[in-house]
């Protein structure tokens, strides 16, 4: 089948680094991908692993290990603005698969 | 603002019944997706549409149908209407085909049918 599997909820403390992962049990897409959503909003695209290795733009980075079947997305120096769903997705046959997304909670 | 419109913001119906959302793509974006997001299912790809035709097809209902116009602007049109129907509706844009994984969304509309 074709998933995407990911926590469903991440607790971490303001100002720290957080680990959000992301498995997935299909192959031949092109890469990863990762959106943000606040609760009420809409997702907001974050960050595209075409190529395997690491992605950084600014405090968040993402990681694609394709023989690992193995992603995650790297939030640095947390604010609590960053509390959300963080979802992983891929393109495969033309259909654009969504993992169920990830709730992080930001503690002060 | 990702530059994705989408009306209307809230829709409330009765089940049976037919609704159209419309969504305007950012300037210059051919491709127009829609997904249906609701708590149990997570953000379900409904289907793509590119300069006017019908792209890909994903978790899409028989009921639902969509169609993008020469002005690239796209409806979906939900038909038949139950209680599980209740979900947001997003669209989402990208300038062309091979930028999938790239997408910009709107504010999705919040149907409810009773």
């Amino acid at each position: 089948g074709q998933s995407l599997e990911q926590p469903s909820e991440v607790t971490a403390v303001e100002g720290a680094i957080v680990q959000i992962n992301c498995t997935y049990q299909t192959s031949g897409f092109y890469g990863l991908s990762w959106y943000q959503q606040h609760d009420g909003g809409a997702p907001t695209f974050l960050s595209y692993n075409a190529l395997d290795g690491l992605e950084e733009t600014g405090r968040f980075s993402s990681f694609l290990s394709r023989s690992d079947s193995y992603g995650y997305l790297l939030l640095q120096e947390l604010q609590m603005k960053d509390s959300a769903s963080y979802f992983c997705a891929v393109v495969r046959d033309d259909k654009i698969i969504f993992g169920k997304g990830t709730r992080l909670h930001i503690l002060p | 603002d990702s530059g994705v419109t989408q009306t209307p913001k809230h829709l409330i119906t009765a089940t049976g019944q037919r609704v159209t959302l419309r969504c305007s793509p950012r300037s210059g974006d051919l491709s127009v997706y829609w997904y249906q997001q609701s708590l149990d299912q997570g953000l379900q790809f409904l289907i793509q549409y590119y300069n006017g035709e019908e792209r890909a097809k994903g978790n899409i209902l028989e009921r639902f149908s969509a169609q993008q116009f020469p002005d690239l602007h796209s409806e979906l049109n939900l038909s038949s209407l139950e209680l599980g129907d209740s979900a947001l509706y997003f669209c989402a844009s990208s300038p062309g085909l091979a930028d999938r994984d790239t997408q910009y969304f709107g504010p999705g509309t919040r149907l409810t049918v009773l």
